[in-house]
This record gives structure tokens, sequence and C-alpha cells, in this order.
């Protein structure tokens, strides 16, 4: 009874290659996220999606590219990797509204690029 | 803008207080979170403040003052598991958190 999961946990690769990660989240959220989290432990935002729709994307480089299949989906496709690249992803999700809501994090996963 | 600072690490003993100190220059501000995350781990809700004053919530209590930009996080009867980072966020817009970089606190016997 996993509330947002992630998969892979780790993942080791090398510059040029292209990854997915994957995210699922059974709270019946309808907003989505993904964020960075670099080697400083800044955890920045990259992508939100609220009922399969992208609502932010924070300058982020375009070989970086979610997809949302259904509101309980949000997977990330990474382009071309970059040493720059290595950091923890974690996924979240969230009601949406007028009031402010608490985002649900994944257990993250940790990219390495070699 | 946004910007968020917080102290980068504080030390305290078991059994203590401690209050966590944040300070926010966000445009569309809607409220003030407050996570806590292991290492190794990721990040998990404590508290929020949408209004001013002091919200309690068993051993932990948040303060947000919207018209000075100014939030603390207080911990009480501090516990060795209470050891980890502890991320100050300002929400704007459409649940949009922006993070700072964190407070990373170690309780010591």
């Amino acid at each position: 009874d996993t509330a947002v999961s992630q998969t892979p946990k780790y993942l080791v690769t090398q510059m040029g290659n292209d990854k997915s990660i994957k995210c699922e989240q059974n709270l019946g959220h309808d907003t989505m996220y993904w964020y960075k989290q670099d080697s400083k432990k800044f955890l920045k935002i990259m992508f939100s999606y609220n009922n399969k729709e992208l609502i932010i994307n924070e300058t982020v480089p375009n070989r970086f590219s979610p997809k949302s299949p259904d509101k309980a989906h949000l997977n990330l496709h990474i382009n071309s990797l970059e040493l720059g690249d290595s950091a923890v992803y974690f996924c979240a999700s969230s009601q949406s509204g007028d009031s402010p809501y608490e985002q649900y994090f994944g257990p993250g996963t940790r990219l390495t690029v070699t | 803008g946004q910007n968020i600072d917080q102290p980068t690490e504080m030390t305290a003993t078991e059994g203590a207080i401690v209050q966590i100190n944040c300070t926010y220059q966000t445009s569309g501000f809607n409220g003030l979170f407050w996570y806590q995350q292991h290492a190794g781990e990721a990040p998990t809700f404590l508290s929020y403040n949408v209004l001013d004053g002091l919200e309690e919530k068993g051993r932990f209590s948040s303060f947000l003052s919207r018209s000075k930009g100014y939030s603390y996080l207080l911990l009480k009867e501090l516990q060795m598991k209470d050891s980890a980072s502890y991320l100050c966020a300002s929400q704007t817009g459409a649940n949009n958190l922006f993070f700072g970089t964190g407070t990373r606190l170690t309780v010591i016997p």
C-alpha cells in the first residue's frame, strides 16, 4: 500500500544514453510533480502535471520530457544524459485547489551518470 | 523572484528545544510548508501555515509572520530520531513549492 512509488531506485548509466524513471501514486491525487535534488541537497521543482496537463516547466532542458498516461502516473524520460544530470529525482503528488495541499513524495531515484 | 534563507546546520541536545528559522521573499505567496528529510529518504510533510500565528502538532510547532516574511519550526523534547534535514518551502500559485536548501539538525545525547 505504497502511496507514491518510483522505479528504479538506483540508475547508473553512461553519458549520452537515454533513460526513463517511472512514478505511480495510489492516493487519488490529480497533481503530480518531478523534483531534482542535487549534491547540495537543494530540492528544485522540474515539472508539475494536473489532470494530465503540464502546468509548470521550470526552465528544464528539453532533454527532459515528462509523460503522463493518466493522472496516477507521471514518467520522466531523459535523453542524451550528461554528467550534470546526476542527482536524486523525486516524484510527488497532491490534491489541487485553492487551499495549499501537502505534497507526498516518492522514495527517490538516485541517478548516476558516468 | 523567490528566495529562502535558513541556517545550514544546527546541533541540539536530546530532550531540549530547538528553533529553526526561515526567512523568505516570494511573489504570489500562498503559504509556508515545513518538511523533514532523513538522509537517503524522501521529504515528509510536517506542517504548514497560511495565516499568521502558531500551529501546534504534538512536539512540533510552526510559526508564520507574513508581514515579516518569517517562519520558524519549533521542536520540543528532542529525540535522537529527530536528526534530519528540515526544509522550509514557500508555496505560490498552483501548488508550486519553492524549497530552501534545508537545515541539517544533529541531536546529540
